[in-house]
């Protein structure tokens, strides 16, 4: 059993471009996190999504930012128009349900020039 | 009142020490409670899960007291290796977002 499989594990953007981070949940798993972390700092909670709902998006800037979680396939976090201060690492976590631990991806490393 | 809140850290301990982290979290009806451990540029991994019966996993002992609402973590005999962050996790099972990370505390064990 594959483990959340993140892609891709760097990416380098320039200001201005769009950033597709894709995630791959461990088979079976319905709930999907994900998180953002700067240097130094702690996860920021983004979104939680399950197949084909957001179900709570309060981490997530207003603007510019969307994710989804499609019936088939991975779930994307999509950034457009990207600025230096979305440079940070993207994880993305997955849970078989409600009560249970999540795995997390190897996470993807967005830098923005 | 944050939702998870941990010791601010950072804690350097000798090789060998024994070491408390602790942790509480705002709401009651939480169900679930886990340690992740997170290394430098590396994604969070599971330590152990809190079971209200307290669990031990060879150095590592795990407590949870919720009439309190507090969790905490116990790493006997230091080793180097265990230098990282440590993130105490809650699940609110409220129907928004119910997985809950603390701001983690980092460990320096040193030699």
């Amino acid at each position: 059993n594959a483990g959340v499989m993140q892609n891709p594990r760097h990416l380098v953007r320039r200001r201005g471009q769009e950033a597709r981070l894709r995630c791959s949940p461990m088979k079976g798993h319905s709930h999907v996190y994900w998180y953002r972390q700067l240097p130094e700092e702690g996860l920021k909670f983004m979104v939680y999504l399950q197949k084909e709902n957001i179900i709570d998006e309060s981490g997530m800037p207003k603007e510019r930012f969307s994710a989804e979680f499609p019936k088939e396939g991975p779930s994307i976090l999509r950034i457009q128009q990207v600025v230096r201060g979305d440079s940070a690492a993207y994880f993305c976590a997955s849970l078989p349900g409600q009560n249970t631990e999540a795995f997390f991806g190897q996470g993807t490393r967005l830098t923005v020039v | 009142r944050k939702e998870v809140e941990q010791d601010p850290g950072p804690f350097n301990v000798p090789e060998g020490a024994t070491v408390a982290f602790n942790c509480t979290y705002s709401n009651s009806a939480s169900q679930s409670f886990f340690w992740y451990r997170q290394d430098c540029r590396k994604e969070p991994k599971l330590l152990m899960s809190v079971y209200s019966s307290g669990n031990e996993d060879g150095r590592f002992t795990a407590q949870l007291n919720r009439a309190s609402q507090y969790i905490s973590l116990l790493i006997r005999d230091s080793k180097l290796s265990d230098s990282a962050t440590y993130l105490c996790v809650v699940n609110m099972n409220n129907y928004g977002q119910n997985f809950v990370f603390g701001p983690g505390t980092r460990l320096s064990v040193l030699p």
